[in-house]
């Protein structure tokens, strides 16, 4: 399968300070890119959908001003957490796929901490 | 809106022998394909086996099998010999088969914890 890295793979940051993580596919072009969140023990919520070169679509309750994501290539996805809150601590994973394509490959996810 | 239940949150099988989890979905659509998902330890999301929903025969890939019934809106995963390497989450997911900005996403339901007794 293709190969979708995200980095980093955990981070801890201050509150206050805005932290970027990045998507990127390795080996495809990757039209469609997704975020995810995952609480502990819990599934995956999307938090945003985003086509490169637009701006994404967020899910409703998802905070657009403080989870910035931007999809300025084929291959590049980020995510930032602006002004981070110990309560944005969590586990964010990206997944992307090609439009012809039925199936979405996943990062390995990075893990936030807010102190 | 589509979901996807998973009325198992916890399972356990015994190394070698077979295991069963179930995923009922409900939606209002023909064309749509669901998904079983792997997320071990390490987090990292991986697919384990697709059905689309316009395919009668049951997909199989080595030890894991489906067993689709459309009409009821199952989706259950079979692990046969079932090894400790397979502990871990799985996720029942759909997705719209309309290729349609906005109907890629993936519903996920909340998951099922595999335990393998040695």
């Amino acid at each position: 399968g293709a190969v979708v890295s995200q980095h980093p793979s955990w981070v801890i940051c201050k509150s206050g300070t805005s932290v970027k993580i990045e998507c990127r596919s390795l080996d495809f072009q990757a039209t469609t890119m997704f975020w995810y969140r995952q609480f502990p023990k819990q599934s995956l919520m999307l938090m945003a959908t985003s086509n490169e070169g637009s701006k994404a679509t967020y899910e409703q309750g998802v905070e657009k001003d403080k989870f910035l994501i931007n999809h300025a290539s084929l291959t590049l996805s980020t995510l930032t957490v602006t002004s981070a809150h110990p309560e944005d601590s969590s586990f964010y994973i990206c997944s992307a796929r090609v439009y012809e394509d039925t199936e979405a490959f996943f990062g390995q996810g990075t893990r936030l901490t807010v102190v | 809106a589509q979901t996807v239940t998973q009325s198992q949150p916890e399972m356990s099988v015994q190394e070698a022998e077979t295991v069963t989890l179930s995923c009922t979905y409900d939606t209002s659509e023909s064309d749509y394909y669901l998904f079983w998902y792997k997320q071990p330890p390490s987090r990292q999301m991986i697919l384990v086996i697709r059905q689309e929903a316009y395919k009668q025969q049951n997909a199989t890939e080595n030890r894991f099998s489906v067993n689709f019934q459309k009409a009821a809106k199952s989706f259950s995963l079979k692990i046969s010999d079932s090894q400790l390497g397979d502990a871990a989450m799985y996720f029942c997911a759909y997705r719209s088969g309309a290729l349609n900005f906005g109907n890629e996403k993936l519903t996920f339901g909340t998951g099922t914890r595999l335990t393998i007794i040695p």
